[in-house]
């Protein structure tokens, strides 16, 4: 059964840096692709930034570009969003999802729960 | 604004049929880039309704149907039930002189009366 379990969420104070995981377990993590999507609370779903299974490609939405970094240790199946210059705006509940394939093309077809992140002081 | 513009809501009763649009332009649907779909009960992770226009994965009913010409797609529903009351979202793959990034619809809301 394929797992995502995100962590690392909390309350943190504009212009602060916090990092998320998300630890996989039920597949082959390094034949996947990976993205985080977030959900701003009674708001759409919004694509923040996806990592091909090797790390050779690598995309970010234009409103976390330069303040995010994704990143991936195949090793322990686990994947990683460093956030920093945090804003009120990047609220959310951030997901952690599979892709269908290797490549960031493919649809995502499993998510974890999400881990919610609060920006605010 | 989403890139991909969806209605905010449909509504129908159950057994009828309905459709959610999804427009997009010449740079992620009308580029040939597929379109996938996702529905998301209240309160719970989104769940891959369909891929690549038209597939479904596994479990999904085939009174889930998808279709994409040009710069549009749509989801039908058919044989509405209670448990298809959810939002729904639409997802394709954008290239600019920004780069490449996945985008998201706004999402519909799916009212079974």
């Amino acid at each position: 059964e394929v797992q995502l379990v995100e962590s690392g969420g909390g309350l943190v104070q504009p212009g602060r840096s916090l990092r998320l995981s998300c630890t996989a377990s039920g597949f082959t993590f390094d034949d996947y692709a990976m993205h985080w999507v977030r959900q701003a609370p009674g708001k759409g779903l919004e694509w923040v930034s996806g990592i091909s299974w090797n790390s050779d490609d690598i995309g970010y939405a234009d409103s976390v570009k330069g303040r995010f970094t994704i990143s991936r240790d195949n090793a322990k199946n686990s994947l990683y969003l460093q956030m920093s210059s945090l804003r009120p705006e990047d609220t959310a509940l951030y997901y952690c999802a599979k892709g269908q394939g290797f490549t960031l093309l493919d649809s995502l077809d499993y998510w974890g729960q999400g881990t919610l992140l609060t920006v605010s002081s | 604004q989403s890139v991909l513009a969806q209605p905010p809501s449909v509504s129908g009763a159950p057994g009828q049929s309905v459709t959610i649009s999804c427009t997009g332009n010449s740079s992620n649907l009308g580029a040939g880039y597929d379109v996938h779909w996702y529905q998301q009960i209240p309160g719970t992770a989104p769940k891959l309704l369909l891929y690549a226009s038209t597939d479904r994965p596994s479990g999904v009913p085939d009174r889930f149907v998808g279709s994409k010409s040009g710069t549009s797609a749509s989801l039908a529903i058919t044989g509405l039930q209670a448990e298809d009351e959810a939002d729904y979202y639409c997802q394709s793959y954008a290239s600019s002189l920004n780069g490449r990034k996945w985008v998201f619809g706004g999402g519909t809301k799916l009212t079974v009366l």
